[in-house]
Parts: C-alpha cells; sequence; structure tokens
C-alpha cells in the first residue's frame, strides 16, 4: 500500500520566521496529497491538497506542491505566526482503489512571540 | 451543530470493561472512518463505513474491536475487555465520497484511558 514519510517534530519557530515540513511519499500511480491540520483542542482539518503532479495546494499562507520527480510534497509558509501553532499531518490515500488516507506521524509547530 | 460530533468527548475505564464511542457525521456523508491516535503517533486506520457496510475492517487490531453503523448515519464503536493498551484519541472523520477524492471532516475525537 501507499505510505508516507514526514518530518519528525517538534518544531519551534519565531513568529515571522519561514516554515518547511518535508513530507516524502511512496504510492502506487499519482494519488492526491493532502495536507491536515489540528490545532489545539479540535479535530483535523484539510489544510490544502494537490490532486495530480505538478499541482500547487495552497491555504491560509502555506503551500505544498506535488513533485513526482522527487516524490515529495514539503509543506511552506513564507511567515509564520504564533496562531499557525498546531500538529501538521501529510497524507494519502491508502492504495489505489481505497477510500481512506493514511496518515504521516504528524510534526507539532509552535510559533513564539 | 454541522460538524461531526463524538460522544463522549473523555472515557475513563476499569481494564477488562467494554466502552462504546459514538460518532455522528455529517448529514448525507456516506464515508464514515474511525482512527486511534496514540500520544505521541500519527492515525492509526481502524475501520471504514460506507453506507452502512464496511468493506475495509483491516485496521481493526484485534476481535476485541467492533463497529456497526446504522440508517447509514450513526456510527459506535465497541471495544470489549478494555486493555491498558487501548489508552488513546479515537477519531471519526466522514466525507461526502471517499476522502481519496474529497475533504474528510473530523470530530474533536473520544480520549480514552483504561486504567
Amino acid at each position: 500500500g501507499n505510505s508516507v514519510t514526514q518530518m519528525e517534530g517538534p518544531v519551534t519557530l519565531s513568529e515571522e520566521a519561514f516554515l518547511t515540513i518535508n513530507c516524502t511519499y511512496t504510492a502506487t500511480g499519482y494519488p492526491s496529497l493532502f495536507w491536515y491540520v489540528q490545532y489545539p483542542g479540535e479535530g483535523l482539518q484539510l489544510l490544502l491538497k494537490a490532486t495530480k503532479a505538478d499541482d500547487k495546494g495552497s491555504n491560509k499562507g502555506f503551500e505544498a506542491t506535488y513533485r513526482k520527480e522527487t516524490t515529495s510534497f514539503h509543506l511552506e509558509k513564507g511567515s509564520v505566526q504564533v496562531s499557525d501553532s498546531a500538529v501538521y499531518f501529510c497524507a494519502l490515500p491508502s492504495s489505489g482503489s481505497a477510500r481512506q488516507l493514511t496518515f504521516g506521524s504528524g510534526t507539532q509547530l509552535t510559533v513564539l512571540p | 451543530g454541522a460538524g461531526v460530533s463524538q460522544s463522549p468527548s473523555n472515557k475513563v475505564t476499569e481494564k477488562g470493561k467494554d466502552v462504546e464511542l459514538r460518532c455522528d457525521p455529517i448529514s448525507g456523508h456516506t464515508a464514515l472512518y474511525w482512527y486511534r491516535q496514540s500520544l505521541g503517533q500519527g492515525l492509526e486506520f481502524l475501520i471504514y463505513f460506507q453506507g452502512n457496510s464496511a468493506p475495509d475492517k483491516s485496521g481493526l487490531p484485534s476481535d476485541r474491536f467492533s463497529a456497526e453503523r446504522t440508517g447509514g448515519s450513526v456510527s459506535t464503536l465497541t471495544i470489549q475487555r478494555t486493555q491498558q493498551e487501548d489508552s488513546a484519541v479515537y477519531l471519526c472523520a466522514s466525507s461526502l465520497m471517499g476522502a481519496g477524492n474529497t475533504e474528510a471532516f473530523f470530530g474533536q475525537g473520544t480520549r480514552l484511558t483504561v486504567v
């Protein structure tokens, strides 16, 4: 089945710093790729997605580009805010026909004022 | 509310007791998922429902775990004879179609502690 390897945390940054959270995947074919975010005390929510190679997903200042050459989907933000403190999960469908997602182990981000 | 609702939010139970966790998905969502999140770990897939049927139960860790969904809506995850290693946050999610194609919406989870 498909799998995803995510950069281990925790990550601590100062406000306005540049953020990169690495995610690489192993998959059959070219499945959609997702980043989910879990804010403190809340359920996971979709942050962004890309449905095909070279697509760029973006939302709330975050971006991730679907790169098939490097099998990567790294999450980036140019200037983080305290409110971005959360756990970030990279995900993809478990297999070609699967309806469920396989998630990475999550990366805890803390942004200090 | 319009989101996925899980109850209870917290459950403390004694080892060996049975527990039931409930999930109310978003109305109209045909797909429903249960995941388990242990401390410091990622999300572990447990089971997936399409309507009332469960085409994929591959993630259930043992025969002590079972789940059902009735009326294409509410789902219950039952853990029999709980063990300390069952302690985790149990997350439910629903989506309009499969989560590989459409957004999955998650509840806030049930934190289960087995003492």
